[in-house]
């Protein structure tokens, strides 16, 4: 199973939106609505933000979306806030037995 | 509240094994299951497998299939990963994350542990 495409950097300024896409196949994004995006800070464990394409957590901001087309899926940061820098990880259903592949990552800067 | 506490840094030789622990609290353990991901240094996060607290059954990634395996201890709350014949590269932090007890439900990766980093060099 190969990893799914991130882009390996996006930046926005305060208060504007971001967007990071999450590309993988018909095996995997495309075929199944169960695409997760995880934050991560230096050092820290991941942290669910968006699960089954675009739903919240409780306690996950609002300014956190989910969105998928096809073999693409998104994460919208609206609002951008300082807090917001960090890695973002996207994951998705592989289609076998509790399988998940995930995306490279994507770092995050606030300028 | 749901926490899983890892076990602590390890460091080994080439050709070693390692086994790595996760203890849950906060839920009933046989409810649910545990991933496991690791991280290489500057890298992204890689699965590696899944196992039922439930029952104890398993699925690991082709990729470490022969030198992995998954173990739970319902006595203890806690799962175990044990990886075998180590190389450089598999330098990584590892963590656990809870999942769920049977492997046709689809759920995230809701809580993770805090990682354990184990070190491998000669």
């Amino acid at each position: 199973q190969s990893a799914l495409t991130q882009p390996r950097s996006v930046s926005g300024s305060p208060g504007q939106s971001v967007t990071i896409s999450c590309t993988g196949t018909s095996s995997d994004v495309g075929g199944y609505n169960y695409v997760s995006w995880h934050q991560q800070h230096p050092g820290k464990a991941p942290k669910l933000m968006i699960y089954d394409v675009n739903k919240r957590p409780s306690g996950v901001p609002d300014r956190f979306s989910g969105s998928k087309s096809g073999n693409t899926a998104s994460l919208t940061i609206s609002g951008l806030q300082a807090e917001d820098e960090a890695d973002y990880y996207c994951s998705s259903y592989a289609g076998t037995y509790a399988s998940w592949v995930f995306g490279g990552g994507t770092k995050l800067t606030v300028l | 509240q749901v926490q899983l506490v890892q076990s602590g840094p390890e460091v080994k030789k080439p050709g070693a094994s390692v086994k790595v622990s996760c203890k849950a609290s906060g839920y009933t353990f046989t409810d649910y299951g545990f991933y496991w991901v690791r991280q290489a240094p500057g890298q992204g996060l890689e699965w590696m497998g899944w196992i039922s607290a439930y029952i104890g059954n398993t699925n690991y990634a082709q990729k470490f299939q022969g030198r992995v395996t998954m173990t739970t201890d319902t006595s203890t709350s806690t799962a175990y990963m044990d990886l075998r014949s180590l190389r450089s590269d598999d330098t990584a932090v590892y963590y656990c994350a809870r999942a769920p007890k049977s492997g046709y439900d689809i759920s995230p990766f809701d809580y993770w542990g805090q990682g354990t980093l184990v070190t491998v060099s000669s």
